[in-house]
């Protein structure tokens, strides 16, 4: 079946310090979405990617697609202490009809 | 206003219990979703429902029987409560398809005893 990897499963982080997760897939994607779940709390959508090889930029969040499909990035440059969360994505492989999330990258940010 | 609204927030039940958790979306969305986040915060869908109609259906006990009213309400009933079904389960909506966003619900932290 389709299966998403995601690393790191956890990063501790100095405030100010960037963060990279990476997501992998073992099919090529039709999409791929990124969610942030903070602690007690629910997946929030964060974006969605289409096209190979888009980038899309959220004031200090970065989103990559790959131009294979087969894998994306969400790096923050010069975390805050509000970054703290899982960081989740989650992608449909074409052929497939449901989206398989990603084991997600806990992020600790300490002051 | 909540957006995507489940009940109740906790259960704490015993073994063998029946129970159900209810899940409602005002966004006028046509597919829900619920979701199971084991005590390794992986996110697993169990079942979708379109316009009431099960489309998805993973691997899932029979003893979980999801029900759709209509669109706009997925409940969940789970029969013979075991151990390895504590968890976070998540009811979540999104307006067509999976290639749309997914907005998930507060989450019903099940404990079973």
């Amino acid at each position: 079946g389709q299966q998403v990897m995601q690393i790191p499963q956890y990063q501790h982080v100095q405030e100010g310090e960037d963060f990279t997760t990476y997501c992998n897939s073992s099919t090529t994607l039709s999409n791929i979405q990124w969610y942030k779940q903070r602690p007690g709390g629910h997946p929030v959508f964060l974006i969605q990617l289409v096209k190979s090889g888009e980038v899309k930029k959220q004031k200090r969040l970065t989103f990559q697609f790959g131009e294979a499909k087969k894998n994306s990035s969400l790096h923050i440059t010069a975390t805050q202490t509000t970054d703290v969360g899982t960081y989740f994505c989650a992608g449909r492989g074409s052929g497939y009809s449901t989206l398989t999330f990603g084991k997600g990258t806990m992020l600790l940010v300490s002051p | 206003d909540t957006a995507v609204s489940q009940t109740p927030k906790y259960l704490v039940t015993q073994m063998g219990n029946d129970k159900s958790i209810k899940c409602e979306q005002n966004l006028g969305h046509d597919t829900m979703y619920w979701y199971k986040q084991d005590s390794k915060k992986f996110l697993k869908i169990m079942f979708s429902y379109n316009n009431k109609e099960l489309i998805i259906n993973e691997t899932v006990p029979n003893r979980f029987s999801p029900k759709s009213p209509d669109k706009a309400h997925l409940n969940l009933h789970i029969n013979s409560l075991e151990l390895g079904d504590s968890a976070v389960y998540f009811c979540a909506s999104s307006q067509r398809t999976v290639l749309d966003t997914q907005y998930f619900g507060p989450g019903t932290r099940l404990t079973v005893l």
